[in-house]
């Protein structure tokens, strides 16, 4: 079972304005968050994580949102660049983090 | 400062050839994994290690064994290659908990045939 879903395969939006990303997760056990952004022929790279003790986290111009009550955790780019054209995947895990538990990942096209 | 290296970038098997796709890394990380990516499927964990002779299996460890003989190589072996094994693999490394980032590296894309 997926345990960790990106129900938006694909997401466009013009630059400047908001780019909205949204992941939702059943493992009740899960403590940590994280998103990563995948450029075509290249690894996924680190860009931002939460903890499960805190339900917002800002890093320049991405924020990441955590809603424990709904499983649901969003990653907010304002404002969006055509650089961010990639695909991003959410990431959780539990019980210390030895092992991370990708989605399916988002293609977020940003058109100039 | 390399980060990860994975070789090779590309391979094509035929069904039943067995390899061995290479993954090192030099920046001293205890915590290290193998991911495949498929499409519509995000990124599936094969198999971790935390440490030097420590491993454990990931959610699709199927046909797939590693070994962690030092703390810079991570080789994952395809025991008899499979169609389904197309997938493109990637390795992962942190120093500390992934929870603080792991870095990836690039990519092998494997197809058997």
């Amino acid at each position: 079972d997926q345990q960790v879903k990106q129900n938006s395969p694909s997401l466009s939006v013009q630059e400047g304005r908001i780019s909205i990303l949204n992941c939702d997760y059943t493992n009740s056990m899960f403590d940590y968050f994280l998103w990563y952004k995948k450029y075509p022929a290249e690894g996924p790279t680190f860009l931002i994580s939460i903890s499960s003790i805190k339900d917002k986290n800002e890093d320049g111009r991405f924020t990441v949102f955590l809603n424990k009550s709904a499983k649901h955790l969003s990653l907010h780019i304002v404002p969006s660049q055509p650089g961010d054209s990639a695909v991003y995947f959410c990431a959780a895990s539990a019980f210390g983090g030895s092992r991370l538990t990708f989605g399916e990942g988002t293609q977020l096209t940003v058109n100039p | 400062n390399a980060g990860v290296t994975q070789t090779p970038k590309f391979q094509v098997l035929k069904t039943g050839q067995s390899m061995t796709l290479q993954c090192a890394q030099d920046m001293n990380h205890e915590y290290m994994s193998w991911y495949r990516q498929d499409p519509g499927m995000g990124l599936r964990l094969i198999h971790y290690s935390v440490g030097a002779g420590i491993t454990d299996q990931g959610e699709v460890p199927n046909g797939y064994n590693v070994s962690r003989s030092t703390t810079e190589d991570f080789p994952l072996r395809l025991l008899s290659a499979a169609p389904s094994q197309t997938s493109v693999y990637f390795c992962a490394s942190s120093y500390d908990s992934p929870n603080y980032g792991y870095t990836f590296g690039s990519g092998t894309r494997l197809t058997v045939v």
